[in-house]
């Protein structure tokens, strides 16, 4: 059983588009986040969501639109793709809430490429 | 700002030798740090976590120290193997972050025969 999935795994597409990365967690899990981790392997915070509320908000375009349908499932939509959104993406999740922490679950990771 | 250091880029070893890896941290007080195992085309795997009042934990082959005071973590596996070959990822986190992970660049270690 996949703990935690993401959709597509790889995604290809032209600058200016408008994108959505999907990712599903069956672990019960209340804290899920988005990582990018580009070009040089430097893996980096995006968003964190706890119960379905955004908690953390790095310093991120806001080109990016995380949102949250239930505890489960936290998806990346992109509007207006640059060349420099082209890196892998990851979505993690953990069963901790706010307070405390624990291990985080990643996802295989989506490739997207702007071309 | 935060930083955090892993000590090499790329670490070689011989097999059954035993790897030890850097972490180091500037202008941050984790509460927490992990160490974590990537492998090409995949996502990070957890391997430890040692909490801010801890000095060591263990795990089989794994061992991993923590030093608030020297700003460093140090990783080390017991008779390495070949399948020990993977990217090693430092990750750093506190309340400040809401507990997101902050990750050093990887160290990639190579275990050869």
């Amino acid at each position: 059983d996949t703990a935690v999935s993401q959709t597509p795994k790889y995604l290809v597409t032209q600058m200016g588009n408008d994108k959505s990365i999907k990712c599903e967690q069956n672990l019960g899990h209340d804290t899920m986040y988005w990582y990018k981790q580009d070009s040089k392997k430097f893996l980096k915070i995006m968003f964190s969501y706890n119960n379905k509320e955004l908690i953390i908000n790095e310093t991120v375009p806001n080109r990016f639109s995380p949102k949250s349908p239930d505890k489960a499932h936290l998806n990346l939509h992109i509007n207006s793709l640059e060349l420099g959104d082209s890196a892998v993406y990851f979505c993690a999740s953990t069963r901790k809430s706010r307070g405390v922490t624990d291990t985080q679950y990643f996802g295989p990771g989506t490739r997207l490429t702007v071309l | 700002s935060q930083k955090i250091e892993q000590n090499s880029e790329a670490l070689n070893i011989q097999e059954g030798k035993t790897a030890t890896l850097t972490c180091n941290y500037t202008n941050y007080s984790p509460a927490y740090l992990q160490w974590y195992r990537q492998d090409p085309g995949r996502g990070p795997v957890f391997l430890l976590l040692i909490r801010e009042n801890e000095k060591e934990k263990r795990k089989e082959r794994l061992k991993v120290t923590f030093d608030t005071t020297l700003k460093q973590s140090l990783f080390h596996i017991t008779a390495s193997q070949p399948a020990d070959s993977a990217t090693y990822l430092c990750a750093l986190s506190n309340s400040n972050s809401g507990y997101a992970l902050n990750f050093g660049k990887g160290t990639s270690l190579l275990v050869t025969p």
